[in-house]
């Protein structure tokens, strides 16, 4: 069964402590994945799409990688303006259906 | 303004009433999907759509029905609510050429079936 899972759930972290995010999934083939930040009473903000390993994308100061089973997405120097919850989602090769993981809470403190 | 336009935002209403809630896209986008947001199960696919007449089912189509007859509306009707399908609901637009590529979502809809 295709399932993707982020760790950890909730990360509290001071402003400026650099740390990492984890969404691994279990797909037959990977079409791509993709990151998203969702702030409370928002709809979900488009981040990234990665499509094969090895590949990494940047935006400030965040930035994603992704291997054959895992995607991170790496936060350097946080700001409390980063504190969202951060989706990952993975499109398999063998449909067209999205599968969503539960999100990780992140909270920068100043 | 480019955006995702959902309403109403918040309704509440009673089992067997039915509803429509409605999305509009401003982008020109091929690509809509709708979604149900639900603590400790993440976003849910309901249905999509790659074009105009085009619509395929996701995660959890039951008691859930769409149409797209002109390119920037996609409305979802519940014919019949019930309860368990109390949740925030999100509509989204992605331009393509890759499927969800990008895709921009709505402001939500928050539904209260009693």
């Amino acid at each position: 069964e295709d399932q993707v899972t982020q760790s950890p759930e909730a990360l509290r972290l001071q402003e400026g402590e650099s740390s990492s995010l984890n969404c691994s999934y279990t797909v037959s083939g990977l079409r791509g994945l993709f990151w998203y930040r969702q702030d409370p009473g928002k709809g979900p903000e488009f981040l990234f799409t990665l499509y094969s390993a090895g590949e990494e994308k940047e935006k400030e100061r965040l930035k994603a990688t992704l291997t054959k089973k895992e995607s991170f997405l790496h936060i350097t120097a946080p700001k409390p303006e980063d504190s969202a919850t951060y989706l990952c989602a993975v499109q398999a090769a063998s449909n067209y259906q999205l599968i969503w993981g539960a999100g990780t809470k992140l909270i920068i403190k100043p | 303004e480019a955006q995702v336009t959902q309403n109403p935002r918040y309704l509440i209403t009673v089992t067997g009433k039915k509803l429509t809630v409605t999305c509009s896209q401003n982008m020109n986008h091929e690509y809509m999907s709708w979604y149900r947001q639900d603590p400790g199960l993440g976003l849910r696919q309901i249905y999509y759509s790659m074009n105009v007449e085009v619509t395929d089912k996701g995660d959890v189509p039951e008691g859930y029905k769409v149409s797209r007859k002109e390119k920037r509306n996609f409305p979802l009707i519940l014919e019949s609510p019930s309860p368990n399908q109390t949740s925030l609901y999100f509509c989204a637009s992605s331009p393509g050429p890759r499927l969800w590529e990008a895709q921009y979502f709505g402001p939500g809809t928050r539904l209260t079936v009693l």
